[in-house]
Formats: C-alpha cells, structure tokens, sequence
C-alpha cells in the first residue's frame, strides 16, 4: 500500500478555502485516492474519492495532477462545524486492508 | 439502507479482565468488516480485518483476537485486558470486492476502552 504524507495540521478563519495536500509518490496504477473527515469521539467519514484530474461533490473538490503522485483536499468556504481531522488514503478501491495515516487536524476559527 | 452499530459505547475494565466488544451490520450481505483502534490524538491503527465468515486477519500482534461468527457479525476479544488496550475502538464495514467497491469505509459509533 501507498505511504502518504500529509501536514500534521492546518489553522483556517471562517468562510475561507482551505487546501489540504497529500503527498504519495509511491502511488500503484490500480490505486485511487480516498479523503476521510473524523470529529473527535466519531468514526471517520468519507469525504471524496478519485483517480485522476478533478472529482466534485457537494462537499469538496479534489485535484489530482497527471503524474498521480500528489492529491489535494479543497473545502471551500470553512466552517466552525469543519475543524476535524482529515485523512489522506491511496490504495485500491475495496482494498481489504485500509491504513489510514495520522491525518491533518484542520482547526477553524471564528 | 445498510447500518452498523457496536456496543458497549463506553467500558471501564481493570487490567487483566476479559473484553468482548461487538459489532452487526445490517441491509447488507458479504461486508468486508474490520476493527480500529485509535488511542487518544493519535491516528486509526487497523488491528483486524474479515472478508467472510471465519476468516479473520491480524494486522497487528497482540492480546486481542477477533471473529466472525455470522456474515453480518464481528466480535473483537481478550482474554486479558492490559493498560495500553486502552483505546477508541471502531468496526467498519466495507462492500466486498476490489471492482465492486467505492473504497468507502462505514463506521460504527465506536466503543471507547479504558483499563485501570
């Protein structure tokens, strides 16, 4: 499985986008790149997930670049409600074993 | 709709008991399941992983052991609690198959350990 390296945290203000880049260098063909959030005391819940170029949903985009070997989370607009940790995942989809790295905690300020 | 649920939610246990924390998922058959731990301000550490009834792989040598009695149940075991068990354990379910699969993980509540 891919190791990924990720900042151990970030500080943001309200109503500003915040990119959260995950470096993984080692990346496999078959791989794709997953995003998790996790609140304290919850289980992680899955944020986004792609394999090349540009995926979007309601919550947040994320860019990947042609050589695969980085990826980057965007929350657009921040929230109070978005200080969580977030986890960077590459491996193949449906991987029996998912490892999930330390995480960026993401602190959101007023 | 598919949900998970684990219990207890919360367990306070002196060192050297045992430990059965238990996990069902439900609207849904052949999961992937797995058990995480996670201690305080640190990252998920998966500790088991079951593909099918009475398969069972350890990531992690231990105290603890898992099984899957049923298609939709996973049990994670001690026999002897000790103090670094301590910990936010969270099972998981995934759809079975590298092609079949988003890559989504669902977690359940979590059931947070402490030993004295």
């Amino acid at each position: 499985l891919a190791k990924t390296t990720q900042p151990i945290s970030m500080d943001s203000y309200e109503g500003q986008e915040v990119n959260i880049t995950c470096s993984h260098n080692n990346i496999a063909t078959n791989d794709y790149i997953t995003w998790y959030q996790q609140f304290p005391s919850q289980g992680p819940r899955f944020i986004i997930q792609g394999y090349k170029t540009k995926v979007t949903n309601e919550v947040a985009s994320l860019f990947i670049p042609a050589d695969r070997k980085s990826s980057t989370l965007s929350l657009p607009r921040v929230s109070l409600s978005d200080t969580a940790v977030y986890y960077c995942l590459v491996g193949l989809t449906g991987g029996f074993k998912t490892i999930f790295g330390a995480g960026t905690r993401l602190f959101v300020k007023a | 709709s598919q949900t998970i649920h684990q219990w207890p939610a919360t367990l306070v246990q002196p060192v050297g008991s045992p430990l059965s924390l238990e996990c069902t998922v439900e609207g849904t058959s052949n999961p992937n399941l797995y058990w995480y731990r996670q201690a305080a301000g640190r990252g998920l550490q998966l500790l088991f992983y079951s593909v099918g009834i009475g398969q069972i792989s350890s990531e992690v040598p231990q105290n603890l052991s898992a099984s899957r009695p049923q298609d939709r149940q996973f049990i994670l075991s001690s026999k002897k609690l000790l103090l670094s068990d301590s910990g936010f354990y969270l099972c998981a379910w995934s759809r079975l198959g590298p092609k079949t699969n988003t890559g989504e993980l669902f977690f359940g509540e979590g059931s947070r350990l402490t030993v004295l």
